[in-house]
């Protein structure tokens, strides 16, 4: 079962804008991670946040932790094309034994 | 460089074969992962290893199999029992500890399996 569902699933903006989606959860969490994956490829890491975290900055990333309501938001600012990507939110659960779940995923177009 | 490797980058598969994806890691990770990932789609657990000489059922282990005898290697098997095989495999490993300390995945670039 998917443990995390990503809205939008799908999202295009002009470039310089900001992109935000966001990531709901059903479990309770050690840590919730942001992957990129480009079309056909495996994914890359962007960040991570620890339960007991709020927000956390990585570059133009800023993500976001609310585990009262069980949800992350991550905020892409001044977009590039480069961006253009499927992005995807991973949980691990409290009492997971290092499972590791990923969510349906956005679409991300950046419109130049 | 380390990292994780996954082979063959395609593969074919007539109906009723078993066909083996690799995947190697040289990070000294101790968790390994096999995920599927169907068109559009997110990532679904197939397999997962923490520890060498053992691992546990993900979300759709049914027709596939996998083995750990070694820390870098994690090859998954999809046999005849898998009924739509078609798709696109992700294998990925970590450094784990105890829960709260798990770290990022790395992930390999993929093998896309059609069932021809």
């Amino acid at each position: 079962s998917q443990q995390g569902e990503e809205d939008p699933q799908a999202l295009s903006i002009q470039e310089g804008e900001n992109a935000t989606m966001n990531c709901s959860y059903k479990t309770s969490i050690n840590n919730l991670q942001w992957y990129r994956q480009n079309s056909g490829r495996g994914l890359v890491h962007l960040i991570l946040i620890r339960s007991n975290e709020r927000e956390k900055h990585s570059g133009r990333l800023r993500v976001t932790l609310d585990t009262s309501k069980k949800s992350s938001s991550l905020l892409i600012t001044a977009s590039r094309a480069a961006d253009t990507a499927s992005y995807f939110c991973a949980t691990d659960r409290v009492f997971g034994n290092e499972k590791l779940t990923f969510g349906t995923g956005t679409r991300l177009t950046i419109i130049p | 460089d380390g990292g994780i490797t996954q082979s063959p980058k395609y593969l074919f598969r007539k109906e009723g074969q078993n066909v083996t994806l690799s995947c190697e890691q040289n990070l000294n990770h101790d968790a390994m992962y096999w995920y599927r990932q169907d068109p559009g789609q997110g990532l679904r657990l197939i397999y997962y290893s923490q520890i060498v000489n053992d691992f546990q059922k993900g979300d759709i282990a049914e027709g596939y199999s996998v083995s750990r005898e070694k820390k870098e290697s994690f090859p998954l098997t999809v046999t005849s029992a898998q009924k739509n095989p078609t798709a696109f495999y992700l294998c990925a490993s970590r450094r784990t500890g105890q829960g709260s300390m798990n770290t990022e995945a790395f992930f390999g670039q993929g093998t896309r399996l059609t069932v021809v």
